[in-house]
């Protein structure tokens, strides 16, 4: 079955490690994009990717890294520098991400939940 | 992209209609209204899109008015799994491409 996979579904960090979030897909989608959902708010985005080796920072960025090696993979890495690390993490993907691509829904993974400690 | 608001909650009971409204007034031409919803803890899922005609599909409808600038979803009949958050969302695309969720309406479904 096609879709989009986070891994894991919780994790559990100490304060001042890094972690890797896993974020794979099997729907052939160009763009990526992750975010980051606090208890009782909207999702901002933090980082998004519309091909692979190319990627933006969101409206979030700060203390998080990303890569775009693979079109199926759009791994988030959580870094010491982020302040407030603990949210629940979901990826999405979508079928384009430029001109003329418009009319395209994103799918959704699961998400991850980070709690630091 | 142009902001969107929604009323943050509204309650409906079961079998009923659920009609939730979005207000896009900036929005621009080439602009989509997309509406996605969120079940407690759970990935965001698509529902329905559309650019200027009403949409209908398997899981809702979608009027959007003649200056499109608001727009109504519909579930026609309304069941206690159909509480979750729904997010009305404008979208143009291009090289920003981007997807901006706001905070949405928390759908209450009764019984």
């Amino acid at each position: 079955d096609g879709g989009i996979t986070q891994s894991p579904k919780y994790l559990f960090r100490k304060e001042g490690q890094n972690v890797t979030l896993s974020c794979e897909q099997n729907l052939n989608h160009d763009a990526m994009y992750w975010y980051r959902q606090d208890p009782g708010q909207g999702l901002r985005l933090i980082y998004y990717s519309q091909i692979v080796n190319d990627f933006q920072k969101g409206d979030i960025a700060e203390g998080y890294s990303v890569s775009r090696e693979k079109k199926e993979s759009f791994p988030l890495t959580v870094t010491s520098a982020q302040k407030n690390p603990t949210a629940f993490y979901l990826c999405a993907s979508s079928l384009g991400g430029g001109l003329g691509l418009r009319n395209t829904e994103a799918f959704f993974g699961q998400g991850t939940r980070l709690t630091v400690v | 992209d142009a902001k969107t608001t929604q009323p943050p909650s509204m309650d409906c009971a079961e079998g009923r209609a659920a009609n939730l409204p979005c207000n896009h007034s900036t929005i621009s031409g080439n602009e989509y209204v997309y509406w996605y919803r969120q079940i407690h803890s759970q990935g965001p899922q698509y529902i329905i899109h559309g650019l200027k005609n009403n949409e209908t599909n398997e899981m809702a409808s979608l009027i959007i008015t003649e200056d499109r600038k608001s727009s109504t979803l519909i579930l026609p009949h309304a069941t206690l799994r159909d509480t979750a958050v729904y997010y009305c969302i404008v979208n143009s695309g291009g090289s920003n491409y981007k997807l901006t969720f706001g905070k949405g309406t928390l759908l209450t479904v009764n019984p």
